[in-house]
């Protein structure tokens, strides 16, 4: 199975600052990877999808990059609306499997 | 608008079985693939299963092969799991999620449910 690690585990960020935030995967996934944002107590919503791919509605300060086993998210200009867990998630092939999630906290 | 609504969580014993399901609407359930997505108490989120926009493909993580089922009744827009054989590691909210293609192969999810609680104690 593939392994995704994400770091930092918590990170502690302030409005208006940039912050990134890593995803490794234990081996080549190409570009399959999606990130969501969950707030406490609600379910995830996609942000990016196939690396870098903004969904539709989601502001344009957050963007993803890489490929192969090495990935990042990166939020421009922090906001109150931003702090939140992280998650990305690979789709190579029939399974899934997340990282264990980046909480970006003030 | 899209949304999917689970139900059918509850508590249960170890051993015992339960079978949440997920209501869709705004948008032709049969034209997708879906999923379960678990997330025990204060821990990350961890893919279950993956059916076919038909029923006919399925593929379940190996902490529930054997033990969980998903279905889908494309007549009546719901999703179902199946989960027998349960154990204190299955407590978890259960989301549904759609997926991005008919076949939920190299797809991610694109909108999801609010999640129905299952507690596995005696």
């Amino acid at each position: 199975d593939i392994q995704m690690t994400q770091s930092p585990s918590t990170l502690s960020a302030s409005v208006g600052d940039r912050v990134t935030i890593t995803c490794r995967a234990s081996q080549n996934i190409d570009g399959w990877l999606a990130w969501y944002q969950q707030k406490p107590g609600k379910a995830p919503n996609l942000l990016i999808y196939k690396a870098s791919t903004l969904e539709s509605g989601v502001p344009s300060r957050f963007s993803g990059s890489g490929s192969g086993t090495e990935f990042t998210l990166t939020i421009n200009s922090l906001q109150p609306d931003d702090f939140a867990t992280y998650y990305c998630q690979h789709y190579y092939g029939s399974s899934r499997t997340f990282g264990q999630g980046t909480k970006v906290e003030i | 608008q899209v949304q999917l609504v689970e139900s059918g969580g509850g508590v249960v014993q170890p051993g015992r079985s339960l079978r949440p399901s997920c209501a869709a609407s705004g948008f032709t359930f049969s034209n997708y693939a879906m999923h379960w997505v678990r997330q025990a108490p204060g821990k990350g989120l961890e893919w279950v299963a993956v059916i076919s926009y038909d029923g006919s493909n399925k593929y379940y993580a190996d902490s529930v092969k054997g033990r969980f089922t998903i279905s889908r009744d494309n007549s009546k827009n719901t999703l179902y799991l199946q989960m027998n054989s349960l154990r204190a590691e299955d407590m978890a909210v259960y989301y549904c999620a759609r997926d991005s293609t008919i076949f939920g192969v190299a797809s991610y999810f694109d909108y999801w449910g609010q999640g129905t609680l299952v507690t596995v104690s005696s």
